[in-house]
């Protein structure tokens, strides 16, 4: 069955950079697009970026391109997001997501999230 | 990209039908038909309900149901159920990015 599970919560300080990683199995990593989502407490949902299924190609939020980077690892099935210089609005449950790749787009598969709690 | 709009929330008795409304612009939903919805329980992570405006993914109720006009998307839940209670958002897919509604949270009164 198709699981994406992410690492566990995160607290760290204003300007600081934060890393989190999403395990996929049990489908063809590298046939699908990968994405991150984020939901401040709260709060509604908002698209942060994504990464091709060769990893050749990310896209990002306009308002997070300069400190928000996505990567994948094709040889562990590995997607992370690391955001950089964080401020205390980046607080927020982060989800890794699967695109469906059979029609259209959309998200199939999200993962369990990950809050990351930007404190002093 | 601004967010999509949706009502802050929707109510209604078991056995009816509700309908949630999803307005963007005619870039976004007006141009694309990429429209899906998802479901959201309480501390939960978001489940697909509907995407490319009108499909339902394998193993979702028959009771749920996609449409669009001009630059509004609609959903609909028929024979509502207690089990339905929960934030509805919607998104479209556009030039290589995401945006989501505002979210509409469903009452069963």
């Amino acid at each position: 069955q198709v699981q994406l599970v992410q690492s566990g919560a995160e607290v760290k300080k204003p300007g600081a950079s934060v890393k989190v990683s999403c395990k996929a199995s049990g489908f063809t990593f590298s046939n699908h697009y990968m994405h991150w989502v984020r939901q401040a407490p709260g709060q509604g949902l908002e698209w942060v970026g994504a990464i091709s299924p060769t990893g050749g190609r990310t896209y990002y939020a306009r308002n997070l391109e300069d400190r928000v980077t996505v990567a994948r690892d094709t040889s562990t099935t590995t997607v992370y997001i690391e955001v950089s210089s964080l401020r205390y609005e980046d607080t927020a449950v982060y989800y890794c997501l699967r695109e469906i790749i059979e029609a259209g787009k959309a998200f199939d598969y999200w993962g369990q999230g990950t809050l990351v709690t930007v404190s002093s | 990209q601004s967010a999509l709009t949706q009502p802050a929330s929707v109510s209604g008795s078991p056995g009816l039908s509700i309908t949630i409304s999803c307005t963007g612009t005619n870039s976004d939903i007006g141009y694309y038909n990429f429209v899906s919805w998802y479901q959201q329980h309480p501390g939960k992570a978001p489940k697909l309900m509907i995407y490319d405006v009108s499909d339902r993914p394998s193993g979702v109720s028959n009771r749920f149901s996609g449409s669009k006009s001009g630059s509004t998307a609609s959903l609909t839940i028929s024979g509502l159920q207690a089990e339905d209670e929960a934030d509805y958002y919607c998104s479209v897919w556009t030039d290589n990015s995401y945006v989501f509604g505002t979210g509409t949270k469903v009452t069963v009164l």
